[in-house]
């Protein structure tokens, strides 16, 4: 199928440390990896993105790595802050899927001050 | 300056009625979708529409019926409504291609009695 797994579901960190959210894709032709950022009573919002001619990208707090060997991509955020907290979504679009972006499950990150 | 905006933001209604969620997006983008975001968060696709033509229609049921009268504007219209239909519904624009983000509206909580 066209899955993308994300993990963990929740995950707790204190501000200042770092998070990881990593998500694994079954289909081997994706080519492009967002990762959406949902705060509560708003819609998911783009915070970066990936494609698979590169391997990591990196924007301020927020870097994105991608294994495409193992097809997986990881979002890590260094320097926690309480506005970090959210439910982060992977997503990625698999061919088979007509390069409709399948979304992981969210991961619910609280940021304890 | 709301790129892309959809009411009402919520909905509660009892079954059997109908009721139509609107969006409207100042992006000049050519692409429009519907999202449904359940209890648990899981955010799937619905609909697309590229320059007011349907191009994706997922497994939905034909309660639902979307309605693009042009290219900033796509409507969501469900009859008889169910329990099940509860749920966080999303419209959403990008510019055409399949590595365009998505930019996402804040949400219709519809609560079906």
């Amino acid at each position: 199928g066209e899955n993308v797994e994300q993990h963990p579901s929740t995950l707790s960190v204190q501000e200042g440390d770092s998070a990881v959210i990593k998500c694994t894709y079954s289909d081997s032709a994706s080519n492009y990896f967002p990762w959406y950022k949902q705060e509560l009573g708003k819609g998911p919002q783009l915070i970066i993105d990936i494609r698979s001619n590169v391997g990591e990208k990196k924007d301020q707090r927020i870097a994105v790595t991608l294994n495409k060997t193992a097809k997986h991509f990881s979002l890590h955020i260094t320097e926690t802050q309480p506005e970090d907290s959210a439910v982060y979504f992977c997503a990625a679009n698999p061919k088979a899927a007509g390069n409709k972006l399948t979304f992981g499950g969210g991961t619910r990150v609280l940021v304890k001050p | 300056d709301t790129a892309v905006s959809q009411t009402p933001k919520y909905l509660v209604t009892q079954m059997g009625n109908d009721k139509s969620i609107k969006c409207e997006q100042n992006l000049g983008h050519d692409t429009m979708y519907w999202y449904k975001q359940d209890s648990k968060k899981f955010l799937k696709i619905m609909f697309s529409y590229n320059n007011k033509e349907l191009i994706i229609n997922e497994t939905v049921p034909n309660r639902f019926s979307p309605k693009s009268p042009d290219k900033a504007h796509l409507n969501l219209h469900i009859n008889s409504l169910e329990l099940g239909d509860s749920a966080v519904y999303f419209c959403a624009s990008s510019q055409v291609g399949v590595l365009s983000p998505l930019h996402f509206g804040n949400g219709t909580r519809l609560t079906v009695t």
